[in-house]
Order: structure tokens, then C-alpha cells, then sequence
């Protein structure tokens, strides 16, 4: 069965530093996003993507974060310098937009900030 | 891994019509149960968070009801609207949130006018 992979599945890092967050979407999905939660938290919506483009982002997707698909494959969320709030998981997830009613989640990348 | 299944995986609802799906969760460790709602390409709409057995919480025409003994949700709505079509997630999140949700696969609401 088709899946969403996300990598890395845990990565720690220094506070100020950039982090890169990989997702490999499902090859013929059309609609991209990401997702996550800080632990104890309601999971928040990130950022939308289609098309080559942010569709919606939310207030917590401010200039510290960026995603693009570099290679038509990869769906890459980067925050330029992690803060000790940025610490939660991230969920990367697509679907087809074909009304198919199936949306695919990754498993999460967990950031832990220092 | 924890089992959190929704049905059915689609639906098709005549306007005005009633209609109501489910959620089924592992009954131990429990700490909330999560409903979204979710257009494509649009950001989802968190409905409700519960977390007490016997919840029922509303938001105008959809509301839902909780029993963590049995391990169940559903999910109403009430006189359905073309713009209530859409997926409707569940995530289940276990004790202290540790693991993250686990989300269903959601049920594809389509309002036929």
C-alpha cells in the first residue's frame, strides 16, 4: 500500500539552528501539508501546498518556516532557527484530491529543541 | 500500534438529510478523543475535542458523543448542507499525549443537492 514516508523520525537540535524535515508524499498526490503537535497538544495545522505553492498556511507558519518540493518528489518543511517552542511532532500527510476520501499521513518527525 | 477505525469510508447524503458515521478507539489509556473536519487543499477545521465519558458537544448542526468504556464516537449531522461535504477525521490521543494522534482514515462526507 502507497504510504507517506517522513524522515528523520526523531531529531534533536540546538536552539538557533536550522532544521530540515523530509516528506515523500504519495508519487500522484496533488495536495501536501503539514501538521503538528506539541506534545499535550491539539495537533495545528501548518501549511497547505499545491501546485507548487502555498494554498493556506496558518498564524503559526510565520517566517521562520518555509517548505518547497525541490525534485517533484521531496516535500521539505525548514525552520531557519529553531526556537524551544518549535519542539513538538511533525506530521507530514497528502491526499489526491480525487475525492477518494483517503488522506495519507506520515508517521511524524519528532523535534526535540535544546 | 493503536487501532482507531472510522466508517464508513464514504458517504453520499441527499441535502437536508440527516446522517451520522463513526469512530472506534482503543478503550484503554485514553486521554481525548479529536474531530476534524477537512476540505481539500484547505486548512482542517478542528469540531471537538473530548475527553470525558458520556461527552456530547455541539456546534450547530454537527455534534458528537463519547464512550471511552466501549471505545466509540459518532459524529451527527443534522439536515445536511452542500457545504458540510468534506473528510472527517478522528484521532484518538492516548495518556499525557506522548504518542501523538492517531488519526482515522476518515469519512468522506458527499451532500448530494
Amino acid at each position: 500500500e502507497p504510504e507517506v514516508t517522513q524522515t528523520p523520525s526523531h531529531q534533536v537540535t540546538q536552539m538557533g539552528q536550522e532544521v530540515i524535515l523530509r516528506c515523500v508524499p504519495i508519487s500522484n498526490h496533488l495536495y501536501f501539508y503539514w501538521y503538528r503537535q506539541i506534545l499535550g497538544q491539539k495537533v495545528e495545522f501548518l501549511v497547505s501546498f499545491y501546485n507548487n505553492e502555498i494554498s493556506e498556511k496558518s498564524e503559526i507558519f510565520d517566517d521562520q518556516f518555509s517548505v518547497e518540493r525541490p525534485d517533484g518528489s521531496n516535500f521539505t518543511l525548514k525552520i531557519r532557527s529553531t526556537k524551544l517552542e518549535d519542539s513538538a511532532m511533525y506530521f507530514c500527510a497528502s491526499d489526491g484530491g480525487l475525492n477518494t476520501g483517503e488522506l495519507f499521513f506520515g508517521e511524524g518527525s519528532r523535534l526535540t529543541v535544546l | 500500534i493503536l487501532n482507531v477505525e472510522q466508517s464508513p469510508q464514504s458517504l453520499h447524503v441527499q441535502e437536508g438529510d440527516s446522517t451520522n458515521f463513526t469512530c472506534s478507539f482503543p478503550s484503554s489509556n485514553f486521554y481525548a478523543l479529536h474531530w476534524y473536519r477537512w476540505e481539500t487543499a484547505k486548512s482542517p477545521e478542528a469540531l471537538f475535542v473530548m475527553t470525558l465519558n458520556g461527552d456530547e458537544k455541539k456546534k450547530g448542526r454537527i455534534s458528537a458523543t463519547l464512550n471511552t468504556k466501549e471505545g466509540y464516537s459518532y459524529l451527527y449531522i443534522k439536515g445536511s448542507q452542500p457545504e458540510d461535504s468534506a473528510t472527517y477525521l478522528c484521532a484518538f490521543e492516548a495518556g499525557g499525549g506522548a504518542d501523538g494522534l492517531t488519526f482515522g482514515k476518515g469519512t468522506h462526507l458527499i451532500i448530494q443537492p
